[in-house]
């Protein structure tokens, strides 16, 4: 069964840190993988997704992540978060066209 | 362009009750899916429809049911209602040839 581990369940940063938020995967054939945020009262938006090609993704507003198959790893990072980064980021992975298994995400507090 | 919209916002209800919760999809999908996310936890996946059908489902019990119309639509039943049912049921639609999934702001239902 796929399953989605993210370490780091709180992250509190200052503003202009870097961050970088893991996430590990278990699945045995070929994947999608899917960065999500979910800011507060707002609903889950798309960060950046790996389908195939160069593992180095870059999403919106700054963020990229690295897809490494061989650790079975798709971590999350932004070389420095703003204040407005606060949210809450799920990792998902997918097996093709089917349903989104996610992690139980990591809530991130910058602080000003 | 309008993206997913979900109907109603919140609902409470008591248990034993019924419920049916509604999502229109990001014009041009024509694939939906249900999740579940409980306070604190991940999305967890419910079921997929496509052309009118459930295509995938997750391990929720046959409680859970759902529909989907020609125009695409689709609505999500839960019966004989349970304290634990109460979560956030987001919709999220896509395309069947591309996997990448837009979210709904979700129905909050609370059970008491």
């Amino acid at each position: 069964a796929q399953s989605v581990s993210q370490h780091n369940h709180h992250v509190i940063l200052s503003e202009a840190a870097s961050l970088e938020l893991g996430c590990n995967y278990s699945y045995g054939g070929t994947v999608n993988l899917f960065w999500y945020v979910q800011y507060p009262g707002q609903h889950l938006q798309l960060l950046l997704k790996y389908f195939s090609g160069d593992p180095l993704v870059k999403g919106i507003k700054g963020f990229e992540a690295e897809f490494i198959k061989s650790k079975f790893s798709f971590n999350l990072r932004k070389p420095s978060v703003q204040w407005s980064d606060t949210a809450e980021y799920f990792c998902a992975v997918s097996g093709g066209f089917q349903k989104l298994v996610f992690g139980t995400g990591t809530r991130l507090l910058v602080s000003p | 362009d309008a993206g997913v919209t979900q109907s109603p916002t919140h609902l409470i209800k008591t248990r034993g009750q019924q419920v049916t919760l509604r999502c229109s999809p990001k014009s041009g999908h024509d694939t939906v899916s249900w999740y579940q996310q409980a306070l604190g936890q991940g999305p967890q996946f419910i079921f997929q429809y496509y052309e009118e059908e459930e295509r995938q489902r997750g391990n929720f019990p046959d409680r859970f049911s759902g529909h989907q119309f020609p125009n695409y639509s689709s609505e999500l039943n839960v019966n004989a209602l349970l304290l634990g049912d109460s979560a956030l049921y987001l919709c999220a639609s896509s395309l069947n040839t591309n996997n990448e999934q837009f979210f709904g702001p979700g129905t909050r239902l609370t059970v008491l």
